[in-house]
């Protein structure tokens, strides 16, 4: 969609590095969230934002930590990515009830 | 969030009706129903949502029991574009504090 931008698209790191995740969007919603899509588990909720600063853990938020400095940014930090963080990233955000996807970042940590 | 429970998989033939059942028995007074779709390896994307009555748009059109414990969504005239996994979510409306809740929806697969 073209009011919310993810990136990197692709990245794929070394396990114990730091990677962070940014999510940008144009629509001025006031919700944002992260949630992570791995074959047989759908797409899970990490963390979510109900505004600038405020942020909530969600289902698989462990190795996980966000934050929400402006409205149209939130990013997502893996302090040290493991093999098991390896999946596909989707970034929503909500304003009313609807929900807008982004395209997604592929992530692969070796 | 109230579950729901869908079907694994369907198939549906190109230019027919494709009609995807879900059941959400324990939903309540002030949930509503929502459609995603999923179009492989892309982000989610909103289809359609009701309370109630039955709702139609440009996309889809959602037919919600008298009792609210079931719904379907009506792909009128299904194409090879609208093969994906649809998911069923009941949540309050205007909720952003409940963040939507994926199960593991539909597999739709449309057969020319």
């Amino acid at each position: 969609d073209a009011g919310i931008t993810q990136s990197p698209r692709h990245k794929v790191t070394e396990t114990g590095t730091p990677v962070t995740l940014r999510c940008h969007q144009t629509e001025n919603h006031r919700y944002m969230y992260w949630y992570r899509q791995d074959p047989g588990h759908g797409l899970r909720l990490i963390h979510y934002s109900y505004g600038v600063k405020d942020t909530d853990k969600g289902e698989v938020s462990d190795g996980y930590s966000v934050s929400r400095s402006k409205t149209e940014d939130f990013l997502l930090t893996l302090e040290s990515a493991t093999s098991s963080q390896t999946s596909v990233y989707f970034c929503a955000t909500s304003q009313g009830g609807g929900y807008t996807f982004g395209s997604g970042t592929r992530l692969t940590v070796v | 969030d109230a579950k729901t429970t869908q079907p694994p998989s369907m198939d549906c033939a190109e230019g027919r009706a494709a009609n995807l059942p879900c059941n959400h028995s324990t939903i309540s007074g002030n949930e509503y129903v929502y459609w995603y779709r999923q179009i492989h390896s892309q982000g989610p994307q909103y289809i359609i949502h009701g309370l109630k009555n039955n709702e139609t748009n440009e996309m889809a059109s959602l037919i919600i029991t008298e009792d609210r414990k079931s719904s379907t969504l009506i792909l009128p005239h299904a194409t090879l574009r609208d093969t994906a996994v649809y998911y069923c979510i009941v949540r309050v409306a205007n909720s952003g504090n409940t963040p939507l809740v994926f199960g593991k929806g539909t597999r739709l697969s449309v057969i020319a």
